[in-house]
Parts: structure tokens; sequence; C-alpha cells
């Protein structure tokens, strides 16, 4: 069984461009998370799907971000304009979403965006 | 608030020996789970072991077991038998029963010397 698939895994861009990046989750997995990670630190979730509803984007800058996951499989994050600060990791990770693997988050490799 | 510390930024152990990883978490909620997540330097994070809060008995997964001490909000890491493998980030994490939100803390960086 495949993955939870992130492409692309690197991303170099100059600030004010646009980025985008794709996450397909392991078949079945209900629940999608995007996280940003900076180094050295532990993940920070931008927003969090329910199937195709976004039930918890409170931390996603949404004057730049935005995400969607058509149809409950797969989702795109994007950020038009980058800003340097912007440079992380991002990670995508799905799980079940309920019953006993509700709990079992699996991550992607995660794509690495650096902001010049 | 839920939140989740680990005060140990970076940890060293040599071959073969015994580390222990420390975290401590704090939630009013009683039902949750706990997690240590590995993210070795190719940095796909991988579930290492967890932890039902219900249940009294600490988890173990083959040369990894925990320490969960509840009223203590505790949670700790022993690795045995370290290996050159094991050398990664380690982030300690919690899900309350109530909702599919993690909460994960800031990681220690442990290295493993041959």
């Amino acid at each position: 069984e495949a993955g939870v698939v992130q492409s692309p895994r690197y991303k170099i861009i100059e600030k004010k461009q646009p980025v985008a990046f794709w996450c397909n989750p392991i078949s079945g997995h209900n629940t999608l998370y995007w996280y940003r990670q900076n180094l050295g630190q532990g993940p920070e979730l931008l927003i969090r799907y329910e199937n195709e509803e976004a039930v918890d984007d409170s931390q996603l800058p949404k004057d730049r971000f935005s995400a969607e996951r058509l149809k409950g499989v797969d989702s795109t994050l994007k950020i038009q304009p980058a800003e340097l600060g912007d440079s992380a990791v991002y990670l995508c990770a799905s799980s079940l979403g309920s019953g006993s693997g509700a709990n079992v988050l699996t991550f992607g490799a995660g794509s690495r965006l650096t902001v010049l | 608030a839920q939140t989740v510390t680990q005060s140990q930024p970076e940890m060293s152990v040599q071959e073969a020996e015994t580390v222990t990883l420390s975290c401590t978490y704090d939630t009013s909620e009683n039902n949750y789970y706990l997690f240590w997540y590995k993210q070795p330097p190719s940095r796909q994070m991988i579930l290492v072991i967890r932890q039902e809060a219900y249940k009294q008995q600490n988890a173990t997964e083959n040369r990894f077991s925990v320490n969960f001490q509840k009223a203590a909000k505790s949670f700790s890491l022993k690795i045995s038998d370290s290996q050159l493998g094991d050398t990664a980030m380690y982030f300690c994490a919690f899900m309350l029963f109530t909702g599919n939100q993690f909460y994960f803390g800031t990681g220690t960086s442990l290295t493993v010397i041959p």
C-alpha cells in the first residue's frame, strides 16, 4: 500500500512568486492534515480536513495561504505570494478519522520550500 | 489549552547504551492518546510508539518503551540498546479522544555515537 504521497519534494522560488504543494493521502483516510515545520521545530498545524470539509483552519494565514480538498481525497496547499518567512517543510499527514485507526497519523515525506 | 513540552533539545548516547527522552504535557481532558514520533534526517516522520491514557500498563515496542505517569502528565521514551539508525529527531505528541487534533512538542535531537 502506498503511503502519503507529496510533491514536489523540493521547491525554490523567489519571494512574491506563487507555489503549490500536492498531497495524496492513504486510501480510505478521511482526515487530512497540512503542517508547517520550521527547522528544528515541531510540526504546526495549518489546516485539517474531515473528508472535503476544512474543520480547523484557524492557524492558516488566509491572506496568502489557501487549501482545497476536492472530492475528499487529494489536497493542494497554495501560497500566493510567498514571503521569505514561508521557507519551511510542508508536511501532509492523514488518518482514518474514526474507529480504532483514528489515532494513527501517517506522514508524507514533506515538501521543502526555500524562498529567496 | 493543550501543550507538549520537551525540555531536552539535544541528547547523545553511545551505541548499545540506553537513553531516556523526556516529555510533559498539559491538558484538562482525561481521555487521550500519547505518541512518540521519529523523524530521521530524511525527514519522513514515523510512529515509534503510542499509549492510550486509560491504560495503566506502559507500552513497549521492541527496544522502545515508555514510562507513562498520568498524574504527573509525564510520558518519557526509553530506547534500549541504541543503534546508529536511532539517530533522529523525536517528537512527543498527544491527541484527545474528542477530536482528531494532534499536539506536538518541539522535539529532541538524538545522536547515537558509534
